[in-house]
């Protein structure tokens, strides 16, 4: 059941430019998008989220853009820094008639951002 | 900055033996939830809770498994009787609300390991 896909297990960009991960997901109720990063031995931190009546969001040197009619979205880095190395999420909460909302994850993008 | 808090790091068990995996939510937050990660795996939703119930639970969650709110700080999960296949990063979280800032706020995990 992979209802929420990174198909890219790594990426390395060069420190300065962007980096770009990507996202897929097939739930038509997911209406509510963000991603995490983790680094190894600590629990995910969030970094930046988007509604589905939105198709970008920007904070800071991170941007995240949803394609509703492709079930895509994107987070774009840029510039890219050597702090930015770390497992990315990508996780997707549906709407639903209940209060509390899980959240469902993809596997997951190791990015490496080389100096 | 507040933060959730999740005690022990690291715990190890004999399996048929009873664990129960501490959180301290952040203060302000109303809903609280369990995820675990097995290694090389996605993390997964257990199990959300709000106005001391459970909201949602997965089909991971079985009888095994309970979760409480013992005081007004403490949010705490126990697994009555280990397996081998209970061993996992078990990462609690917490969000103000579940309308439009549904953003989860982890801890920094307990590792559990069934022996």
């Amino acid at each position: 059941d992979q209802q929420v896909k990174q198909n890219s297990p790594s990426l390395s960009v060069q420190e300065g430019r962007i980096s770009i991960l990507n996202c897929d997901y097939t739930n038509s109720m997911f209406d509510y998008f963000l991603w995490y990063k983790k680094y190894p031995a600590e629990g995910p931190t969030f970094l930046i989220s988007i509604s589905s009546i939105k198709d970008k969001n920007e904070d800071g040197r991170f941007t995240v853009f949803l394609n509703k009619s492709a079930k895509h979205l994107s987070l774009h880095i840029v510039p890219s820094q050597p702090g930015d190395s770390a497992v990315y999420f990508c996780a997707a909460s549906p709407l639903s008639s209940g209060s509390a909302r899980q959240l469902t994850f993809g596997s997951g993008t190791q990015l490496t951002v080389l100096p | 900055e507040p933060e959730v808090t999740q005690t022990p790091s690291h715990q190890v068990t004999q399996m048929g033996q009873e664990v129960i995996l501490r959180c301290v939510p952040i203060s302000n937050h109303l809903y609280f939830y369990w995820y675990r990660q097995i290694l090389g795996q996605k993390v997964e939703f257990l199990v959300s809770f709000y106005n001391n119930e459970i909201s949602e639970k997965s089909e991971i969650f079985d009888d095994q498994f309970s979760v409480e709110r013992p005081d007004g700080s403490n949010f705490t999960l126990k697994i009555r009787s280990t397996k081998l296949e209970d061993s996992a990063m078990y990462f609690c979280a917490s969000s103000h609300q579940a309308g439009a800032l549904r953003e989860q706020y982890f801890g920094p995990g307990t590792r559990l390991t069934v022996t």
